[in-house]
């Protein structure tokens, strides 16, 4: 049963520390997606890739999240420095190509 | 700028009932639409997905349609069990792009 895995599953960080988030898109997506989810503003997309590829990072506040895909099994989420209103839970979703997309267990983000 | 709201917020019934979700968009340019549910704690699950050739999808209890004209579409559950006790968000995508933009979401509680 193939699953989208992310790690680390909760993190608690202080404000300032950089915080890497991983995920391992399902085999053979070649579409993965960051999306960020509080209750305030619910799901938010904050980057996509095609193929590796970024194709969309407009939601992302450019100056302290980064987002790569060093190779096609392995997607990173940076945020440095990390800020209290940074706390969410934090999911990958991969899919193919106009299909349905496929999420993670996601990332819970505490900064303090 | 495309927003999706789901009526109602809540609900909270007994089982056996049929209940019905709602979803609109402000933007008729969507292209697919898809639902999804959420346990307490966990990711999105892929409930049904409409592509933009189809009006409707059903898989066993669920149905949903998509009404483009309207900028609508609804989830139908029949029978409902305390098992499909979970919040369920709907997301529309928009054509040559893969990205989603997520509903407000509809928390459903059902009772025995």
């Amino acid at each position: 049963d193939a699953r989208v895995t992310q790690t680390p599953r909760h993190k608690v960080t202080e404000m300032g520390q950089e915080v890497t988030m991983r995920c391992q898109p399902i085999l053979g997506h070649n579409t993965v997606f960051w999306y960020r989810q509080t209750m305030m503003q619910g799901l938010e997309l904050l980057a996509y890739f095609r193929n590796r590829a970024p194709l969309d990072d407009s939601g992302m506040p450019k100056d302290r999240f980064s987002a790569e895909m060093p190779d096609a099994t392995l997607a990173t989420l940076k945020i440095q420095p990390s800020e209290p209103r940074d706390s969410a839970v934090y999911f990958c979703a991969s899919g193919l190509v106009g299909e349905t997309q496929y999420f993670g267990p996601g990332t819970r983000l505490l900064v303090l | 700028k495309q927003e999706v709201t789901q009526i109602p917020a809540a609900l909270s019934v007994p089982e056996g009932e049929n209940l019905v979700l709602n979803c609109s968009f402000t933007d008729s340019a969507i292209y697919n639409l898809q639902w999804f549910r959420q346990d307490p704690g966990k990711g999105l699950t892929s409930l049904l997905l409409i592509q933009s050739s189809q009006r409707e999808q059903t898989s066993g209890r669920l149905n949903a349609s998509l009404d483009k004209s309207s900028g609508r579409s609804t989830l139908y559950i029949a029978a409902s069990q305390p098992g499909d006790s979970a919040t369920y968000l709907c997301a529309g995508g928009t054509y040559n792009t893969d990205k989603l933009i997520f509903g407000t979401g509809t928390r459903l509680q059902v009772f025995p």
